[in-house]
């Protein structure tokens, strides 16, 4: 069974707007914490914002936040005001505690932002 | 502080042969993990080493294997190449070992095997 699912192989938004890329994820670590990253076609994986498992907030970088809804297992990326530099791919990976090191990732969701 | 660095960047190499790849991780990072990018399987966890010993191992032969030196720099190996090898290959480093600690990647090398 998948343990990171992200089921939006493509997007477009508008340049501007606002924009969720989901994902859910399965686990019975009650630890781990889920990250996501940017990647764009020049292969770097750039790191955009974390959510451990206890965090009793949503995280915030900037105009990244992350939608953190424990009971459902979800923790979709929210974009706000969209720019051009934001097409990319974007993965969704967790990180169990009891695993103690590898990231497992979702496919991926694949942004298009329009002007 | 610097990023991730990897060298090469880029590879072209023939069934058969060997190759290693180098990955120095950010300063002050213990932590040292490699993946493995292909379109087919996605992004697949090779192994991660921390205090230069093998912490944990991903699903994949025999013919992957790494190390870590006393700078927490790694490399990774892999022998008798096959077509199915051409990749993308990512290193991360993070302070420590943990669900908690971030992990910061590297431009990768892309590995093409002819």
């Amino acid at each position: 069974a998948q343990k990171i699912t992200q089921t939006q192989p493509g997007m477009f938004v508008q340049e501007k707007e606002a924009v969720t890329l989901d994902c859910t994820y399965d686990t019975s670590d009650p630890s781990y914490g889920l990250f996501w990253y940017k990647q764009p076609s020049s292969g770097e994986m750039i790191f955009l914002i974390y959510q451990g498992s206890y965090d009793q907030q949503n995280a915030t970088e900037g105009r990244y936040s992350l939608n953190f809804q424990k009971a459902r297992k979800s923790a979709n990326l929210v974009i706000s005001a969209s720019q051009l530099g934001d097409s990319a791919m974007y993965f969704c990976a967790m990180r169990e505690h009891g695993s103690q090191g590898n990231l497992i990732f979702g496919k991926g969701t694949k942004l298009s932002v329009k002007p | 502080k610097a990023g991730v660095t990897q060298t090469p960047r880029y590879l072209i190499k023939t069934r058969g042969q060997q190759v290693t790849l180098s990955c120095s991780p950010i300063s002050g990072h213990r932590s040292v993990s490699w993946y493995q990018q292909t379109p087919g399987q996605g992004l697949q966890f090779l192994f991660e080493y921390f205090s230069e010993t093998q912490r944990n191992k991903g699903n994949f032969p025999g013919r992957f294997s790494g190390r870590q030196f006393s700078n927490s720099r790694s490399e990774m190996n892999v022998s008798t190449l096959e077509l199915g090898d051409s990749a993308l290959y990512l290193c991360a480093s993070s302070l420590a070992q943990g669900g908690h600690n971030e992990q910061f990647f590297g431009p990768g090398t892309r590995l093409t095997v002819l």
